[in-house]
């Protein structure tokens, strides 16, 4: 299958500090990639859809200016935490949607985030 | 957001039996995922299922696309220690974005 890889997989940072999270399609290329977020004992949560050259699309409590998006190009998401706070600190995935391949998502590994 | 209903929530089995979970949805998708998620990774896709009534295999893995395109279910023959982690399945309609709608999960553990 496709291939997802996320830097970096862990991290830990202060409070009020911005942290940024890639997601690379490595061999194939991605207009869509989605980023979700994961709680202890819990199913993935959809946070937003990346669009390669246009805005993200953010999922309904979400908000845009906390978590950035830019899909720069066909390989390459990141996702800014800005001002993180302890609240902030969870698992965050992301995934690519290969088009060669009816559309199905592939995962990247998630980076843990730990605010303090 | 909408979830599938994915069952059972967890089950404890021992090596070498067969394992069953099933999911269900209240709307229509026309594609069913399933994937595998072990402690501090992203999920793993174990099968792709695209057309109704179609029965796939990956291995000791078999899962099918229910004919009324609402459920799905996976089964895992013989287990193995390697198989302890979360099952999630997953399903979408192609043609829109794409968005996943994904199961609660199925807490798989297996003792020797």
């Amino acid at each position: 299958g496709a291939v997802v890889s996320q830097h970096p997989s862990w991290v830990i940072c202060k409070s009020g500090t911005s942290v940024k999270i890639e997601c690379r399609s490595l061999d194939f290329q991605a207009t869509t990639m989605f980023w979700y977020r994961q709680f202890p004992k819990q199913s993935l949560m959809l946070m937003a859809t990346s669009n390669e050259g246009s805005k993200a699309t953010y999922e309904q409590g979400v908000e845009k200016d906390k978590f950035l998006i830019n899909h720069a190009s066909l390989t390459l998401s990141t996702l800014t935490v800005t001002s993180a706070h302890p609240e902030d600190s969870s698992f965050y995935i992301c995934s690519a949607r290969d088009s060669r391949a009816a559309d199905t998502q592939y995962f990247g590994p998630g980076t843990r985030l730990t605010v303090l | 957001g909408q979830q599938l209903n994915q069952s059972p929530q967890s089950m404890f089995i021992q090596e070498g039996e067969d394992v069953s979970m099933n999911c269900t949805s209240s709307s229509i998708f026309n594609t069913w995922l399933w994937y595998k998620q072990d402690p501090g990774e992203g999920p793993v896709l174990l099968i792709a299922l695209y057309k109704a009534g179609e029965l796939t295999s990956n291995g000791r893995l078999t899962a099918q696309f229910g004919i009324t395109r609402k459920d799905s279910f996976l089964n895992i023959s013989a287990s193995i220690p390697s198989d302890v982690g979360i099952y999630f399945c997953a399903a979408f309609i192609t043609g829109t974005a794409s968005k996943l709608t994904f199961g609660t999960g199925t807490r798989l553990q297996v003792t020797l």
